[in-house]
């Protein structure tokens, strides 16, 4: 069952420009959610996150909005940089499971010069 | 940077043997994981690990599978008899705290190792 979708497997930007990547969910006890980047033959590394009682949280470049009503949270990029080429993870956590993280199947974005 | 490393990066097995996976997590992490990836599909959580014993597992972690800390550097994981189903990429990771909502408790995540079960 895929609690948590990532319905865009690639996503093309060019450089400079706004990266938006989506991901919704289905279950609504997951209360924390996470970010991951993953470049190929490394494993995945933490990006960002986001607690359920906030709508939005931001580091640097990166913007992650949640809107629990909709069951959906995005990762904005901005600016887009050729190094953020990467397969973009997003992961949920259920309230009271303890340590499991759910993931989606991912989005590559690529950011062209 | 401290980072989590997994050896072997691939592993070739035939089917019904035994394979353990190793990985060195962050040193003064508590908490450690393992998840696999099969092509083309999501990272799946199989454990957790916290103070010597198993404090989570999914139901893909049958009888099957098993973890250790041998000492006081590696955690593994071990296939006792491999199924062509078991072929993935298998993710270590750890993380220095229990997770709360109020600060998370991010995974920091090793480079993978690629099981190959022919």
């Amino acid at each position: 069952d895929q609690q948590v979708k990532q319905n865009s497997p690639s996503l093309s930007v060019q450089e400079g420009r706004i990266s938006i990547l989506n991901c919704d969910y289905t279950n609504s006890m997951f209360d924390y959610f996470l970010w991951y980047k993953k470049y190929p033959a490394e494993g995945p590394t933490f990006l960002i996150s986001i607690s359920s009682i906030k709508d939005k949280n931001e580091d640097g470049r990166f913007t992650v909005f949640l809107n629990k009503s909709a069951k959906h949270l995005s990762l904005h990029i901005v600016p887009s940089q050729p190094g953020d080429s990467a397969v973009y993870f997003c992961a949920a956590r259920e309230t009271n499971s303890g340590y499991a993280l759910n993931f989606g199947k991912g989005t590559s974005l690529l950011v062209t010069p | 940077e401290p980072e989590v490393t997994q050896t072997p990066s691939h592993q070739v097995t035939q089917m019904g043997q035994e394979v353990i996976l190793r990985c060195v997590p962050i040193s003064n992490h508590l908490y450690f994981y393992w998840y696999r990836q099969i092509l083309g599909q999501k990272v799946e959580f199989l454990v957790s690990f916290y103070n010597n014993e198993i404090s989570e597992k999914s139901e893909i972690f049958d009888d099957q599978f098993s973890v250790e800390r041998p000492d006081g550097s590696n955690f593994t994981l071990k296939i006792r008899s491999t199924k062509l189903e078991d072929s993935a990429m298998y993710f270590c990771a750890s993380s220095s705290r229990a997770f709360r909502v109020e600060w998370g408790g991010e995974q920091f995540f090793g480079p993978g190792t690629r099981l190959t079960v022919l």
